[in-house]
């Protein structure tokens, strides 16, 4: 059964700090590791989609990557700013399913 | 916009009661999937369909029935509501070629008492 985990639950950081948010995973057969953002009370967006083939995605301050082998991913921010609080959520698809970590609420002090 | 359609957004039950909680998807996707988010458990999947007529269960079926005669609708049964089920819903989309990552609702949140 595949597990994800996101270590820390919680995290405080002020303005302007780039940070990493990490996401590990048990089964390395997955076929593709998708982020996403959550707002209070609201829906899932997705922030990027790393394919089985691919290394890193980027999109803007984002940037994710994969490493397969070690059944990790990171999400790195840069230059953080108060409109990044938010939780987010990784996910690992394999077998036409996601299985989802319990996400990482980030806030961002200004 | 084309995505996926959930209504409807807020629904109170009594115990015992039954509902259905409707999914619709306008992508042409051929799986779509329905989880439940709680606090402190993340988002669990529930049941998942890879076609029409295609259905499996996920990690928390119990009390949930669902069934898929189209590919544009995925609706989720709840066969006799228990407060345990209080949660909100989320329900998303996805196709394996071109994979594109999934597409997802914007939720029900529904409270059992």
């Amino acid at each position: 059964k595949q597990e994800v985990t996101q270590i820390p639950a919680a995290l405080s950081v002020p303005e302007g700090e780039n940070l990493v948010l990490n996401c590990s995973f048990t089964d390395s057969a997955i076929y593709n590791l998708q982020w996403f953002r959550q707002d209070p009370g609201k829906g899932l967006t997705s922030l990027l989609l790393i394919q089985s083939s691919q290394r890193e995605q980027t999109s803007g301050r984002l940037n994710a990557s994969l490493d397969k082998s070690s059944g990790r991913s990171t999400l790195y921010i840069a230059a953080s700013q108060p409109g990044d609080s938010a939780t987010y959520l990784c996910a690992v698809e394999g077998n036409s399913k996601l299985t989802f970590g319990k996400g990482i609420t980030l806030s961002v002090r200004p | 916009n084309a995505g996926v359609t959930q209504t409807p957004k807020f629904q109170v039950l009594k115990t015992g009661q039954s509902m259905t909680l409707q999914c619709a998807q306008d992508m042409n996707h051929e799986y779509m999937s329905w989880y439940r988010q709680d606090p402190g458990m993340g988002l669990r999947l529930i049941h998942y369909s890879v076609g029409a007529g295609i259905t499996d269960q996920g990690e928390v079926p119990n009390g949930y029935n669902v069934s898929r005669s189209t590919t544009e609708d995925f609706p989720l049964r709840l066969l006799s509501a228990a407060p345990s089920q209080t949660s909100v819903y989320f329900c998303a989309s996805s196709t394996p070629s071109p994979y594109y990552g999934y597409t997802f609702g914007s939720g029900t949140r529904l409270t059992v008492v």
